[in-house]
């Protein structure tokens, strides 16, 4: 079965301070791989996907991630920490039979520290 | 902003009832998904309408239901309201389906339903 596990519920950095999240997928096929931001009341953005080809894959505010299919991971990372970064990540995995649907992670919580 | 939009924003319903929510997709997108995501969790798959047609459904039993209409706006209709279907209802909106899409999927704000 498909699934996608993020094994840190909470991270708490310093602003400045470099950042990685991490997530495992379980997924049989080749994946197609997100990661969404959720600030608190708000709906999902998408950070970045991965479909096929670099395996290094940039996204908006400065994020990136990284295919590793070995490991079946795709870890979200960032140089430099803003307060505003501050929110809950995502991390998913889009599956496609005869429909799409995409499965989440339960989420990490990210709090920054001034 | 994803260009997806979705009303209302918050609302609160009793035990029993019923409750429709509505999405409008991003233009030129013909596939909308709906899913729930409960405090502290992840968001759940329910079911993806095609053309007007469901064609794809999670874990989620038959008194939740939808419509996608011509013009590709949706609603999720949920009958018999539990207090465990409190949650936010995200929808979500694409071009194509399946293995015929290589597209991303786009997410609305979210309906807050609160049952009590």
């Amino acid at each position: 079965a498909q699934s996608v596990t993020q094994p840190d519920i909470h991270i708490t950095v310093s602003e400045g301070a470099s950042l990685e999240l991490r997530c495992n997928y379980s997924y049989g096929a080749t994946p197609y791989l997100f990661w969404y931001v959720q600030s608190p009341g708000q709906g999902l953005q998408l950070l970045l996907k991965y479909f096929s080809g670099d395996t290094l894959v940039q996204g908006i505010k400065g994020f990136e991630a990284e295919f590793k299919r070995s490991q079946s991971s795709f870890n979200l990372r960032k140089p430099s920490v803003h307060w505003s970064d501050a929110a809950e990540y995502f991390c998913a995995v889009g599956v496609k039979t005869s429909y799409d649907k995409v499965i989440f992670g339960p989420g990490t919580s990210l709090s920054v520290i001034p | 902003e994803t260009g997806v939009t979705q009303s209302p924003t918050h609302l609160i319903k009793t035990r029993g009832q019923q409750v429709t929510l509505r999405c409008s997709s991003q233009s030129g997108h013909n596939t909308v998904s709906w899913y729930q995501q409960a405090l502290g969790q992840g968001p759940q798959f329910i079911f993806q309408y095609y053309r007007e047609e469901e064609n794809g459904r999670g874990n989620f039993p038959p008194r939740f239901s939808g419509l996608q209409f011509p013009n590709y706006s949706s609603e999720l209709n949920v009958n018999a309201l539990e207090l465990d279907d409190s949650a936010l209802y995200l929808c979500a909106s694409s071009f194509g389906t399946g293995t015929r899409s290589g597209n991303t999927i786009y997410f609305g704000e979210g309906s807050w339903l609160t049952v009590v």
